[in-house]
């Protein structure tokens, strides 16, 4: 939706391993977000960007790095998986209501990346 | 740290029915008050959005109603129909970032 790619859509690795998920847009937006979503715990914020480069930590950003060396892809890094970041990860996108005023209108996520660390 | 409280956590409403659901918040840098819709296997979509400068925003069969002082917002679905069974998010926003409740699983019922 609106331009928005995630990949893989659906990983199994091992307690360990590094995982890269990738989040890919075509609409130029500045900001973009990455979040898990758990049971009872609705969506929470990992990491986020403002711009090429420009990146910082959400609520739960342990074990989890990002890098943004383009407008268009977000990379979100876990350097050693843990049973615990089994989670469903969505990339966002956000679009203003009105340039300049700040309000934030998130319109956009992706399709998900369904990801089990065993 | 739980900055937007959502309840209940599951709801189950007859066809025709209004489902309400409630979110709370506590801070009031908070500018922005959207709600979510959620497929199984789908991201969220938004549905619907307020600022706190209006008490009640309506689109189509969706209302959301916000009470500043209370720090309270919540969303009424008229007329429900079965498509309309799904997970629903409220969240709140002071500028850059989205802080979302922990989600209403909505069932209505045939």
């Amino acid at each position: 939706d609106a331009g928005i790619t995630q990949s893989p859509r659906h990983k199994v690795t091992e307690t360990g391993t590094p995982v890269t998920l990738r989040c890919h847009q075509t609409e130029n937006h500045r900001y973009m977000y990455w979040y898990r979503q758990d049971p009872g715990h609705g969506l929470r914020l990992i990491h986020y960007s403002y711009g090429v480069k420009d990146t910082d930590k959400g609520e739960v950003s342990d074990g989890y790095s990002v890098s943004r060396s383009k407008t268009e892809d977000f990379l979100l890094t876990l350097e050693s998986a843990t049973s615990s970041q089994t989670s469903v990860y969505f990339c966002a996108i956000k679009s203003l209501d009105r340039p300049g005023q700040g309000a934030i209108r998130m319109a956009f996520f992706g399709q998900g990346t369904r990801l089990t660390v065993v | 740290q739980q900055q937007v409280k959502q309840s209940p956590q599951s709801l189950i409403v007859q066809k025709g029915g209004i489902p309400i659901i409630n979110c709370a918040y506590e801070n009031t840098a908070f500018d922005y008050f959207p709600w979510y819709q959620q497929f199984p296997g789908k991201g969220p979509a938004l549905l619907i959005a307020i600022r706190p400068d209006v008490s009640e925003k309506k689109e189509g069969r969706f209302t959301i109603s916000f009470n500043k002082s209370a720090k309270q917002f919540s969303l009424h679905i008229m007329d429900s129909q079965p498509g309309d069974s799904a997970t629903y998010f409220c969240a709140a926003s002071p500028a850059r970032q989205l802080t979302f409740g922990s989600g209403t699983q909505l069932t209505v019922l045939p």
